[in-house]
């Protein structure tokens, strides 16, 4: 069945390091793939998404790439903040008997040092 | 954004008690989810609903029930609660945005069963 791997945390950086958190997927056909960011405390908020193989999604400075190929949608940013710290999800829109549900990936969780 | 809200935000109660968790929404959003987050597990689904009269089970729906009482409310209820259902509860509505449906979870409601 559809599936996705993301890269075990946690993730530890110091503030304006580069980061990638890897993920990848299982799926017949293909699926639309969202990353989505939980900030302590909080419930889950869509961080980017894009629905087609060589789209790139953004926001707040990530950017992911949908990966046909590889079967990848890593998530990058250049130089992460403090802020940036909370538990990253990958997930993919799942359309077997339940058209537009999502399978989440285990989560990541990134920690920024000052 | 859906503004979903989830009560109580914390809650404990004793093996064997019949709980009620709850969900509303302001936006009109036609999908509701509930969810379930255990430590290195990610997010599973219990159950969703495509509208009023469209309830499904999740991956996970053994334990509990859920009411669908409009389009704005879906609760979840868990029986007979035991220990194995302490974790963190989101509820989720999910709406077409851009052509893609896109899930708004609420703060998420801590559950501790002893």
């Amino acid at each position: 069945g559809d599936s996705v791997t993301q890269m075990e945390g946690p993730v530890t950086l110091s503030e304006e390091a580069f980061l990638t958190i890897n993920c990848t997927y299982t799926a017949t056909g293909y699926p639309s793939l969202f990353w989505y960011v939980q900030y302590p405390g909080e419930g889950l908020q869509l961080l980017l998404k894009a629905t087609k193989a060589d789209d790139k999604g953004s926001n707040k400075g990530f950017e992911a790439t949908y990966r046909k190929e590889t079967t990848s949608f890593h998530l990058e940013k250049g130089s992460v903040q403090v802020s940036d710290s909370a538990v990253y999800f990958c997930a993919l829109e799942y359309y077997g008997g339940s058209q537009g549900n999502l399978i989440f990936g285990k989560g990541t969780k990134l920690s920024v040092k000052p | 954004d859906a503004d979903v809200t989830q009560t109580p935000r914390n809650r404990i109660t004793k093996t064997g008690k019949r709980i009620m968790l709850e969900c509303s929404q302001t936006k009109g959003h036609d999908r509701m989810y509930w969810y379930r987050q255990d430590p290195g597990l990610g997010l599973r689904l219990i159950y969703y609903s495509f509208d009023v009269k469209d309830i499904n089970k999740g991956e996970i729906s053994d334990g509990y029930s859920v009411s669908r009482q409009a389009q704005a409310k879906f609760s979840l209820s868990l029986e007979s609660a035991i220990p194995n259902q302490t974790a963190l509860y989101f509820c989720a509505t999910s709406d077409l945005d851009g052509g893609i449906r896109t899930q708004y979870f609420g703060p998420g409601t801590r559950l501790l069963v002893l």
